[in-house]
């Protein structure tokens, strides 16, 4: 099965410092994703890269940068955190194609204070 | 608008009962539906994916597609305390790499 990790798993930010949110897949997939997760707002997209060097702008964009430096990596910067990017963050992974299932990792809780 | 809406925000049925879910959806161009099964504390993991008009079966989970009214249900039979979880519904186009999810339905199987 496919394998998403994310670290850290928790974190604990201060408002206006840089906070870094990284994933990693090993099944060569070509698309990752980045989500956040709110009670009342199910999965929510930021950001999305379709492999190395790109990335696009999800649904919730703004306040959040990525980065994908590798067909492994792909990376979530938030350069000024504020309170209301206390969420759950998840990744995701998958194949070309619309009818593609995505693989999640398990999260990463980030509390920003 | 939200293009995926679940129905309900909340399920409870008896260990052994059956449970449904609801999805609609708000776009035609959607060709491909998923339903995803969120555990406490967990990412979300593909339960079963529906392509084609009608039931596809998998063990006790049936998923049933009626492109024509742009909605997916799945019914869970001898539901489990195992089987409690956000269950989220997912919809995307034949051309599209992304997927739109609905809000979830929080199902709570009692023993």
């Amino acid at each position: 099965e496919a394998a998403v990790t994310q670290s850290p798993r928790n974190k604990v930010a201060v408002t206006g410092g840089k906070v870094t949110l990284s994933c990693n897949q090993t099944n060569n997939h070509n698309n990752m994703y980045w989500y956040r997760q709110d009670t009342g707002h199910g999965l929510r997209l930021i950001h999305y890269s379709y492999g190395a060097g790109s990335t696009e702008k999800g649904d919730i964009p703004d306040g959040y940068k990525a980065s994908r430096p590798s067909q492994e990596n792909f990376s979530l910067i938030l350069e000024l955190a504020t309170p209301s990017q206390t969420s759950v963050y998840f990744c995701a992974s998958g194949d070309l194609g619309g009818q593609d299932t995505q693989y999640f990792g398990p999260g990463t809780r980030l509390l920003v204070l | 608008q939200q293009k995926v809406q679940q129905s309900p925000e909340s399920l409870s049925v008896p260990e052994g009962g059956m449970a449904s879910l609801n999805c609609t959806s708000s776009d035609r161009n959607f060709q491909y539906f998923w339903w995803y099964r969120q555990h406490s504390g967990e990412g979300p993991k593909a339960l079963m994916s529906i392509f084609s008009d009608g039931d596809k079966k998998e063990g006790r989970f049936t998923a049933h597609l009626n492109k024509a009214s742009l909605h997916v249900s799945l019914h869970i039979r001898d539901s489990q305390p195992s089987d409690s979880a956000l269950y989220f519904c997912a919809a995307s186009e034949r051309s599209n790499n992304r997927i739109f999810f609905g809000d979830g339905t929080q199902l709570v199987v009692k023993p």
